[in-house]
């Protein structure tokens, strides 16, 4: 139980294009959603936490206008790199907890998207 | 200051070793959670483990809330449990995860 899955894996556009990756719980109902970044050997920066149904809550220093975050439905949620730019290259990885049966104790992640902006 | 902090950062060691990975946490954090992110990048539950002691066949993880740290033990060590352990604890009154910069983890046969 608990799986969330992420689509694409993988990724690789042109600098200015825009990028949208998903994320889905598939077995539970995800009430709320995270989307973190990792630059390599490093460790998981989390950029916001989505709640089912309202605006996403951004860390500091992370552009909201740049990274589009919608959790329209307790199944899935989305980020939208818009006007990608090489600096962007990172792995994308989104986690989700809420309900499965009862409350969650913890989060579950997705395998996460890399993406890379020529 | 440093909220989450793990030792080592890096570990090498032979198949069948044993292995003591550690989490110091700061007093704003709790509900403890160990994770292995494997080669590929996904990231596995282990434990989660606000305090006291699991163990899940090789793995077992103890947490004193009151020292505010957290041990993950691996015993016989195989090659499939390379990859960076991660402990992560959540901000008091928050849902989010702060992480530690992790320990890698390389089992050589």
């Amino acid at each position: 139980g608990a799986v969330v899955s992420q689509h694409p894996s993988w990724v690789i556009c042109k600098s200015g294009t825009s990028v949208k990756i998903e994320c889905r719980s598939l077995d539970f109902q995800a009430t709320t959603m995270f989307w973190y970044r990792q630059f390599p050997k490093q460790s998981l920066m989390l950029m916001a936490t989505s709640n089912e149904g309202s605006k996403a809550t951004y860390e500091q220093g992370v552009e909201k206008d740049k990274f589009l975050i919608n959790h329209a439905s307790l199944t899935l949620s989305t980020l939208t790199v818009t006007s990608a730019h090489p600096e962007d290259s990172s792995f994308y990885i989104c986690s989700a907890t809420g309900l499965a049966g009862s409350r969650m104790e913890t989060q579950y992640f997705g395998p996460g998207t890399r993406l890379l902006v020529l | 200051g440093i909220q989450v902090e793990q030792s080592p950062p890096d570990l090498i060691l032979q198949e069948g070793a044993n292995s003591t990975l550690r989490c110091n946490f700061s007093d704003s954090v709790n509900n403890l959670q160990w994770f292995h992110q494997n080669p590929w990048g996904q990231l596995i539950n282990l434990f989660y483990i606000p305090s006291g002691t699991k163990q899940n066949g090789r793995l077992s993880a103890t947490t004193v809330a009151t020292e505010r740290y957290s041990l993950l033990y691996i015993s016989s060590s195989q090659t499939t449990d390379s990859g960076v352990y991660f402990c992560a604890g959540r901000i008091q009154g928050a849902q989010k995860l702060v992480f530690g910069q992790g320990t890698r983890l390389t089992i050589n046969p």
